[in-house]
């Protein structure tokens, strides 16, 4: 089982439904890093939480350490949300992150 | 403000072949890292520099080799290429602060014939 879980795996919507990708993960961490990499592209981290909950512009995260799990929510999605959103933790004391397989989204107009 | 520069983009090599990744920063990070991507499964910790001067092994480092010149510079090696290294090869940089996000440069996509 890897230390990191996301789900789903792909993920296809129409522009404006309200998405959420899910990331599960069975360590203790200090951070869990929401990045996103377009198609071709390099990648951006979004967002880094260890508690709570944070929103830029659409795009929302929340995490509960202690059910180990963590959501990105986009709202009024859209076509150039389409990439694929990767979730990962640093374990509490590690240097090294841990990197999920990644959701790939795409929003249809 | 440039980030995380790699070079090559893009590079294709004969099998036995050696090549050398380029990867600087600008950002006076401490600690830097190379990745590899491969389809269907999550980045994969090559190896890594918690800081100037300092080397460690990540989850997949034979095959390579790396060389942290300065602070800028974390360069990655291939000293006998072969196919099973065909992948996107990606460095990134932070602070040694778990708080702080890793900036990534964009990609090396490198073939292995």
């Amino acid at each position: 089982k890897n230390e990191v879980e996301q789900s789903p795996q792909n993920l296809t919507a129409q522009e404006g439904e309200f998405i959420t990708i899910n990331c599960s993960y069975s360590v203790g961490i200090s951070a869990l890093h929401w990045l996103q990499q377009h198609p071709g592209g390099g990648i951006v981290s979004l967002f880094m939480l260890s508690s709570g909950k944070k929103k830029h512009g659409r795009l929302i995260a929340t995490i509960n350490i202690q059910e180990k799990h963590s959501s990105l929510h986009i709202t009024a999605s859209h076509p150039r949300d389409s990439a694929v959103y990767i979730c990962a933790v640093r374990g509490q004391g590690a240097q090294k992150l841990v990197f999920g397989q990644g959701t790939r989204l795409t929003i249809n107009p | 403000n440039a980030g995380v520069t790699q070079t090559p983009k893009f590079q294709v090599l004969k099998t036995g072949q050696s090549m050398t990744l380029q990867c600087a920063q600008d950002m006076n990070h401490n600690s830097m890292y190379w990745y590899r991507q491969d389809p269907g499964m999550g980045l994969r910790l090559i190896y890594y520099s918690a800081s100037e001067g300092t080397t460690d092994k990540g989850e997949v480092p034979n095959g390579y080799n790396v060389s942290r010149l300065n602070k800028r510079e974390f360069s990655l090696r291939l000293e006998s290429a072969a196919p099973s290294q065909t992948s996107v090869y990606f460095c990134a940089s932070s602070e040694w602060v778990p708080t702080q996000p890793q900036h990534f440069g964009d990609g090396t996509r490198l073939s292995i014939l």
